[in-house]
């Protein structure tokens, strides 16, 4: 498997909060990609990180990647009630390869 | 407007039956996939195509084949349905083929195998 972690992860918080939420990978990559899915819809992207890059910012995201130990960390300051989702990282497949493979993800409620 | 659309949204089927789940891009993308997305699993990888040819097939049954007519479409055949099939199906595109380049995915097609 791809992951360390396999199955789906649950967060519950209050509005404003911060939160993070970390994945592990066994395969070398080129980049994570971290994706968002609200409830009905299809996943869509938040931030990319590449090998190259420690830290990424966006708004109230920030994610890490620390590549000695295949793990990245995505983090949200200041969390609101439309932030519910659920959230994945992905990577590429085995060596070299261009495919992402998605984590189980982690289901994020923020309450109002 | 939406981007990539699916059809239809919702889709009931028959064991043993035949369905295809249809996508189309308007977004100028050269690289489609398929994924599948079963309750409580990952998205799982099924196919990418990339100028119209399938560049990759991580589905080991060949009850599943992706037909592409056009370069924007990208269409999934399912035959001999099974209820172990019943899942969301996501189609994606990107600019091109490549782990760097931001998919973009659609809505859904919710399938379920009675």
């Amino acid at each position: 498997s791809q992951w360390g972690e396999e199955n789906l992860q649950a967060l519950s918080i209050q509005e404003g909060e911060d939160v993070t939420m970390n994945c592990s990978y066994k395969t070398y990559t080129t980049v994570v990609q971290w994706y968002r899915q609200k409830s009905g819809k299809g996943p869509a992207l938040i931030i990319l990180i590449r090998s190259n890059e420690r830290e990424k910012r966006s708004g109230r995201l920030r994610a890490t990647l620390d590549t000695s130990s295949q793990s990245s960390s995505l983090s949200i300051t200041g969390t609101l009630a439309t932030d519910t989702a659920v959230y994945f990282c992905a990577t590429e497949g085995s060596s070299g390869s261009w495919q992402l493979i998605f984590g189980s993800g982690t289901q994020l409620t923020v309450m109002p | 407007d939406p981007k990539i659309i699916q059809k239809p949204k919702y889709l009931v089927a028959v064991t043993g039956s035949e369905k295809i789940l249809i996508c189309e891009q308007y977004l100028g993308h050269n690289a489609m996939y398929w994924y599948r997305q079963s309750a409580k699993k990952p998205l799982e990888f099924m196919f990418s195509y990339s100028y119209q040819k399938l560049m990759d097939n991580q589905t080991a049954s060949s009850r599943f084949q992706p037909q592409s007519s056009k370069k924007n479409h990208l269409d999934l055949q399912i035959t001999a349905l099974k209820p172990d099939d019943s899942a969301t199906y996501f189609c994606a595109s990107s600019q091109d083929r490549g782990s760097s380049y931001e998919q973009y995915f659609g809505p859904g097609t919710r399938l379920t195998v009675l």
